[in-house]
């Protein structure tokens, strides 16, 4: 069972539009949202993160909004560009935990020149 | 910058042979994570350490195990490897066990069991 889900399982932008995936959890322990960014062959890399008591964090082009009461969260990406084309996985740390991350299924972003 | 370094990059095994896979963090940072990411699928927590001892364990399978030494580089040992196994196993490191921000992830080593 999926702890953290992630909508859409792939999305496909033209260049300069804005690309928004969605994420959704049950468990109220979680207390720290990261996005991360993964190419082929790489590491996840993270991009950007939020913590419960912020509605929204904005860094550059990316944009988390949170939605505490729904249990959601998305992520935003402004003037989307060819060069962001990969998987994004949204994810979540448990409060008290060893701060392992629990990660969504993963959108797959394509962003057409 | 230095990064989390992971050897080797690419390995092919035999049903039921044994791999080691092994994990230098970043310098300071003294927490180690091990995940497992099938094809297309998101990666999953095996097993995590914070000053050599054993932190937090995941889905990890009994063939496996791992550990953290002295210098803060781990090892996750598999034996009995099954066509399953086949998967990137990524390495982060983090410094005071904190995670979040401070979660860097190593390149991968990608096993191939054949």
């Amino acid at each position: 069972q999926q702890q953290v889900k992630q909508s859409p399982q792939s999305l496909i932008v033209q260049k300069g539009g804005i690309s928004i995936i969605n994420c959704a959890y049950e468990n109220t322990a979680f207390d720290y949202f990261p996005w991360y960014q993964q190419f082929p062959g790489k590491g996840p890399a993270l991009l950007i993160a939020i913590r419960p008591d912020v509605s929204e964090k904005k860094e550059g082009r990316f944009t988390i909004s949170f939605n505490k009461s729904a249990k959601q969260f998305s992520l935003h990406i402004m003037d989307s560009q060819p060069g962001d084309s990969a998987t994004y996985f949204c994810a979540a740390i448990h409060r008290g935990s060893a701060r392992q991350l629990t990660f969504g299924s993963g959108t797959q972003l394509t962003v057409l020149p | 910058a230095a990064g989390v370094i992971q050897s080797p990059r690419h390995l092919i095994k035999e049903k039921r042979e044994t791999a080691t896979l092994k994990c230098y963090p970043i310098p300071r940072h003294d927490t180690v994570y091990w995940y497992q990411q099938g094809p297309g699928q998101d990666p999953q927590f095996l097993i995590s350490f914070y000053e050599k001892m054993q932190s937090d364990k995941g889905s990890i399978p009994d063939r496996f195990s791992a550990q953290q030494f002295s210098d803060y580089h781990s090892e996750l040992n598999m034996s009995s490897l099954e066509l399953g196994d086949s998967a990137l196993y990524f390495c982060a490191s983090s410094a005071d066990g904190q995670g979040g921000d401070g979660y860097t992830f190593g390149s991968g080593t990608r096993l191939t069991v054949v």
